[in-house]
């Protein structure tokens, strides 16, 4: 079936660095996608979204890059700080063709020493 | 705002009893999921729902049933817990394709 998944599941940086997240997708239909981080305890929430016929979005402090080629996104982060802990979703709005399926990946864990 | 709202937040239950997860919105959205979250593992969709009396299965709905008698409320019915069905408990709205909002989720443990 298809299926939005996570490369790594946990990320460790330094305060200060760029983090990079990656997703893989399975759909080659898929024509949108949005990042969302939760924080521990809480429920997710929309960081920056994608459609198909963009290569590239920033919104502040983040930049998410889509290649179709390969079926991969990715989530940067600039100057990552303590506050960017968090668990990081990538969501594929339209699962399995469906318009109002909402499906997650596995999702990748975030922690910024300082 | 009040935005997406769960009730409880945390319960306990024994093996076999049965209890209802609440969710409401007052965003007026349409469309409305409940997810699973285990520990360090990922959202899994259990049911949705696309409008007041219309609901499908998601990902693992064995376990779960729910209604959607209204726009503003989508509660989640356990009927005879188990622990499998110990998790944390996500309700979320959407008005469309895009962003989802999300309740402060209902810790559930089964005992």
């Amino acid at each position: 079936g298809e299926s939005v998944g996570l490369h790594l599941p946990t990320l460790s940086v330094q305060e200060g660095d760029n983090s990079i997240i990656n997703c893989a997708y399975s759909n080659s239909a898929s024509d949108y996608f949005i990042w969302y981080k939760q924080e521990s305890g809480k429920g997710p929430q929309f960081i920056i979204d994608i459609r198909s016929n963009m290569d590239k979005r920033q919104g502040q402090r983040v930049t998410v890059l889509l290649n179709k080629t390969v079926k991969h996104l990715s989530l940067q982060i600039a100057a990552t700080q303590p506050g960017d802990s968090a668990v990081y979703f990538c969501a594929e709005p339209n699962s399995g063709g469906s318009n109002y399926k909402l499906t997650f990946g596995k999702g990748t864990l975030l922690t910024v020493n300082p | 705002n009040a935005g997406v709202t769960q009730t409880p937040k945390f319960r306990i239950l024994k093996i076999g009893q049965s209890m209802t997860l609440q969710c409401t919105q007052d965003m007026n959205h349409n469309y409305m999921y409940w997810y699973r979250q285990d520990p360090g593992m990922g959202l899994k969709l259990i049911y949705y729902s696309v409008g007041a009396g219309i609901t499908d299965k998601g990902e693992v709905p064995n376990g779960y049933n729910v209604s959607r008698s209204t726009t503003e409320d989508f509660p989640l019915r356990l009927e005879l817990a188990a622990p499998s069905q110990t998790s944390v408990y996500f309700c979320a709205s959407r008005k469309d394709r895009r962003e989802a909002f999300f309740g402060q989720g209902t810790r559930l443990t089964v005992v």
